[in-house]
C-alpha cells in the first residue's frame, strides 16, 4: 500500500463548486505539505503544517483554505473553484528529526479540472 | 526569496547518449539542499538525487550525477547510458531553512529509440 494517498485521483468539476482534496498518510509524519504544478511553473507550495496545530500560508495560497484533521490527515479546499485552479495537485510529508534536512515524500496528485 | 531556473523546456536525445540537464538557483542561505526530481507519465515524483551545500564533492546516483558549482550557484545533471526509461519531467529544486521546497520550471526529457 501507498505510504502517502490522494483522493480522488482525478475531479471535474464547475466554476463556483466547493471542492475539497484529501491526503493520508501512514508514515507517521508530521509534517505534510499542498504543492500545486501548472505547466511551465513547477509546482508551487500552497500551504504546510508541522504539527496538529501549526497552519501555515505558501507561496499561492489565496483561494485555498486547509485542514489538518488529524497528524495523518491534511486536506485542502476550493471554497469557489475557478478555472485558473486547473491543475495537478500534489501532497507531500516529511518527518522531523535532528538533521537539517528531511526528505519529502510526494502523493500520486489529484489532476483538478474547472470548467 | 529563493528562486531556481530550469532553462531547458525540452531535450532530446537517442537512447544510450549522455545528457546534461541545467539548473541555476538563487539564495542567500549559506546551508542549504539542492535535488533533482524525476516526474514520469504516471505523474509520481521520484526523488533522483541531492546534494548538501557543504559538501564539495559532486553526488552520484548510479547513471545520475551532478555537476555542483556553488559560486556560479549551477546544479545540472548528467544523465549516462540514457535508457527509455528515463523519459519524464526532471525538476531541480532547492530547500533550506523552514523545509520547504522551490522548485524549477522543469525540463521534458525525451529518450529516443
Amino acid at each position: 500500500d501507498a505510504d502517502v494517498t490522494q483522493t480522488p485521483r482525478n475531479r471535474i468539476t464547475k466554476t463556483g463548486k466547493r471542492i475539497m482534496l484529501e491526503c493520508s498518510q501512514t508514515k507517521g509524519h508530521d509534517r505534510m505539505y499542498w504543492y500545486r504544478q501548472d505547466p511551465g511553473l513547477g509546482l508551487r507550495l500552497i500551504y504546510y503544517s508541522f504539527d496538529v496545530k501549526d497552519i501555515n500560508k505558501g507561496e499561492i495560497s489565496d483561494g485555498y483554505s486547509v485542514s489538518r484533521q488529524a497528524q495523518a490527515k491534511f486536506s485542502l479546499s476550493l471554497e469557489s473553484a475557478i478555472p485558473n485552479q486547473t491543475a495537478l495537485y500534489f501532497c507531500a510529508t516529511s518527518d522531523i528529526t535532528g538533521a537539517s534536512y528531511n526528505e519529502q515524500f510526494f502523493g500520486p496528485g489529484t489532476r483538478l479540472t474547472v470548467l | 526569496a529563493q528562486t531556481v531556473t530550469q532553462s531547458q523546456p525540452e531535450m532530446s536525445v537517442q537512447e544510450a547518449e549522455t545528457v546534461t540537464l541545467s539548473c541555476t538557483y538563487d539564495t542567500s542561505e549559506s546551508n542549504y539542499y539542492l535535488f533533482w526530481y524525476k516526474q514520469p507519465p504516471s505523474r509520481q515524483m521520484i526523488l533522483v538525487i541531492r546534494q548538501e551545500a557543504y559538501k564539495q564533492q559532486n553526488a552520484t546516483e548510479n547513471r545520475f550525477s551532478v555537476n555542483f558549482q556553488k559560486a556560479a550557484k549551477s546544479f545540472s545533471l548528467k544523465i549516462s547510458d540514457s535508457q527509455l526509461g528515463d523519459t519524464a519531467m526532471y525538476f531541480c529544486a532547492l530547500i533550506q531553512g523552514a523545509q520547504k521546497l522551490v522548485f524549477g520550471q522543469g525540463t521534458r526529457l525525451t529518450i529516443n529509440p
